[in-house]
């Protein structure tokens, strides 16, 4: 398997742009993350879904920021409109199952979306 | 609230043993992970620790006290590709399901 594959890898846009990222879950893997990382507040989950269905999305900053899962393969972080403070990377992740006593529930990474808000 | 709380950054020599403390705060704990983030890549799964105790792999190791709400990752023989970030990282409910990271470790490996 590939990975969990992102795009773009590094987006470059003005303010009040809107921003498309995507996303590739690995095969078989029913549940997606969405992260963000800065220096000021490291990796912070931002939602994620379960067999397509959005279950907690209480991390998502703001209304301008909105995802989505129409299939098991594809899912798509939108920002409308970007701000110069959604500047970022964004990290997709996928596992196979939730972490519990008995299984660690591995994120897999893919190698994030580096987004400038100009 | 949650939280996980770590060094900022520690510093060691080409040979040496380190270690990386982790504090946590967290309902419905289930147990301690560990990821290591080089410069510009992706986290990638280190460990997983679900019991009390030390659980080696390689020259890895990473130890858990939930009575202590504690854990720890020791990296033995320090090589420079060693040099990186590592964050403690744990799955969680609190109301739903959430897998929260740690503020992270920058490991910087002198030869």
């Amino acid at each position: 398997d590939a990975g969990v594959i992102q795009s773009p890898r590094h987006e470059v846009t003005e303010m009040g742009q809107e921003v498309t990222l995507r996303c590739k879950p690995i095969s078989g893997h029913d549940y997606l993350f969405w992260y963000r990382q800065t220096m000021m507040r490291g990796l912070e989950l931002l939602i994620y879904f379960n067999n397509n269905v959005p279950i907690d999305d209480s991390g998502m900053p703001e209304d301008r920021f909105s995802a989505k899962m129409p299939n098991a393969s594809f899912s798509t972080l939108k920002i409308q409109p970007s701000e110069p403070r959604d500047s970022a990377v964004y990290f997709c992740a996928s596992s196979l199952a939730l972490g519990t006593r008995t299984n660690t529930g591995e994120l897999f990474f893919g190698e994030g979306s580096r987004l400038t808000v100009l | 609230g949650q939280s996980l709380e770590q060094p900022s950054e520690v510093t060691a020599v080409e040979g040496a043993i380190v270690q990386i403390n982790c504090t946590y705060q967290t309902s419905g704990f289930y147990g301690l992970s560990w990821y290591q983030q080089h410069d510009g890549g992706a986290p990638t799964f280190l460990s997983y620790n679900a019991l009390d105790g030390l659980e080696e792999t390689g020259r890895f190791s990473s130890f858990l006290s939930r009575s202590d709400s504690y854990g720890y990752l020791l990296l033995q023989e320090l090589q420079m590709k060693d040099s990186a970030s590592y964050f403690c990282a744990v799955p969680t409910t609190s109301g739903t399901y959430k897998y929260i990271f740690g503020t992270g470790t920058r490991l910087k490996v002198l030869a």
